[in-house]
């Protein structure tokens, strides 16, 4: 069955520290490929995707991810984090034939000090 | 622009008592709908999905059911609801054909 590991789950940094939050899933074949963060109160949104192309991939907020088919595997960074960066992370994908339904992480909290 | 809408925000049930949440997509038509529930500790689990009125399918067999009776309503029900049934419950939509997904600010049931 499908699935898809965060391994971590609760990351603290200070400001300006980098980040990398991994993310493996399961099962090859075509993948679309996804990071959504949920703010303290606020929707889940999408920082960022991937479906084909550079496997470098930029988001929202200075955030980007790296898509490594050999790995499985799409994990988040970045270069410098800011206090607003608190929130909770989730990654997920999706299969090429299977209508949009998503896989998630369990997701990582992460919390920034200023 | 396309908005997505969940009602209540906040519910607390007894065990044994019904539900229903609403979600409701503004701005589209024949979007595809899907029910997540978040539980305590864990990621977003698919519970059903919709690509038309009338049409669902379930991921996960449970207490739960889902009915569409309009394009763009989307709603989750229980007839008895059980203390496991508590967590987060996200409404999202996408495009018929696309492949991002948006989620609504959810639903935070608790079942005492």
């Amino acid at each position: 069955a499908q699935s898809v590991s965060q391994h971590n789950h609760h990351v603290i940094l200070s400001e300006a520290a980098s980040l990398e939050l991994g993310c493996n899933y399961s099962y090859g074949g075509t993948v679309n490929l996804f990071w959504y963060v949920q703010y303290p109160g606020q929707h889940l949104q999408l920082l960022l995707k991937y479906f084909s192309g550079d496997p470098l991939v930029k988001g929202i907020k200075g955030f980007e991810a790296e898509f490594i088919k050999s790995k499985f595997s799409f994990n988040l960074r970045k270069p410098s984090v800011q206090w607003s960066d608190t929130a909770e992370y989730f990654c997920a994908v999706s299969y090429g034939s299977t209508l949009g339904r998503l896989y998630f992480g369990r997701g990582t909290q992460l919390t920034v000090w200023p | 622009s396309q908005t997505i809408h969940q009602w209540p925000a906040t519910l607390v049930q007894p065990v044994g008592s019904p539900l229903s949440l609403e979600c409701t997509v503004e701005g589209t038509s024949n979007p595809n709908l899907y029910w997540y529930r978040q539980a305590a500790g864990r990621g977003l689990q698919l519970l059903f999905y919709s690509v038309g009125i009338g049409q669902i399918s379930s991921e996960v067999p449970q207490n739960l059911s889902a009915s569409r009776p309009q394009d763009r309503q989307f709603i989750l029900s229980s007839k008895k609801l059980l203390l496991s049934d508590s967590g987060f419950y996200l409404c999202a939509w996408n495009p018929s054909g696309r492949k991002t997904q948006y989620f609504g600010p959810g639903t935070r049931l608790l079942v005492l």
